[in-house]
């Protein structure tokens, strides 16, 4: 069963730019992590949001997640060519961590 | 600190084939995931194993796919035989404890295509 839908599904933008991406679920959590996955680098954790947090920042990053509209935010601020990336929420369900469909960045020089 | 193994990183294997993967988690981390991942969508949990045990093998579909980790370190899984909806990366995960609070690391996945 798939629980979180990113949106967009594909996002291009030039180097230096913001980059958003959301991610909307169907039923209550209690945590939603974000993960990234190049051929580089595979698939890696990014950050996790609580249901208790409104926001979250790594760095570049930062997550906001609204309980009531299910849905959460992943910002990337002065994008870089590496961040060219697909990107994953997942939220847990039950016992196990379910992975939406992924939104591909491609962040060009 | 060594990340996830997985071996072979590259498979191609007729229909009808059998076909085995190979996974050494993150040395002490209790927890192993084996997932599958379709071109174009997110992984998708086959089978999670605590230790020894199975914690949740629900969308495993059981009839061709097999998985075992007998002293509760490495893990094979197997698909026998193999169908062209098998085609797919299949991804390995480990954690500490268990539990979807926390970070799952991956392995680099090995890639299967079935003809």
């Amino acid at each position: 069963s798939q629980q979180g839908e990113e949106d967009p599904q594909a996002l291009s933008i030039q180097e230096g730019e913001n980059a958003t991406m959301n991610c909307s679920y169907k039923t209550s959590i209690n945590n939603l992590q974000w993960y990234r996955q190049n051929s580089g680098r595979g698939l890696v954790h990014l950050i996790l949001i609580r249901s208790n947090e409104r926001e979250k920042h790594s760095g570049r990053l930062r997550v906001t997640l609204d309980t009531s509209k299910k849905s959460s935010s992943l910002l990337i601020t002065a994008s870089r060519a590496a961040d060219t990336a697909s990107y994953f929420c997942a939220t847990d369900e039950g016992s196990t961590l379910t992975f939406g469909k992924g939104t591909m960045l491609l962040v060009s020089p | 600190e060594a990340g996830v193994a997985q071996s072979p990183r590259y498979k191609i294997i007729e229909k009808r084939q059998s076909v085995a993967f190979w996974c050494n988690p993150i040395s002490g981390h209790a927890t192993l995931y084996w997932y599958q991942q379709i071109l174009g969508q997110g992984p998708k949990l086959l089978i999670q194993f605590q230790n020894n045990g199975v914690v949740d093998d629900s969308q495993l579909p059981k009839d061709r796919f097999s998985a075992e980790r007998l002293k509760g370190v490495d893990s094979t899984l197997k698909i026998q035989p193999a169908k062209l909806e098998d085609s797919a990366v299949y991804l390995c995960a480990s954690s500490p404890y268990g539990g979807p609070q926390e970070t799952q690391y991956f392995g680099p996945g090995t890639r299967l295509l079935v003809l």
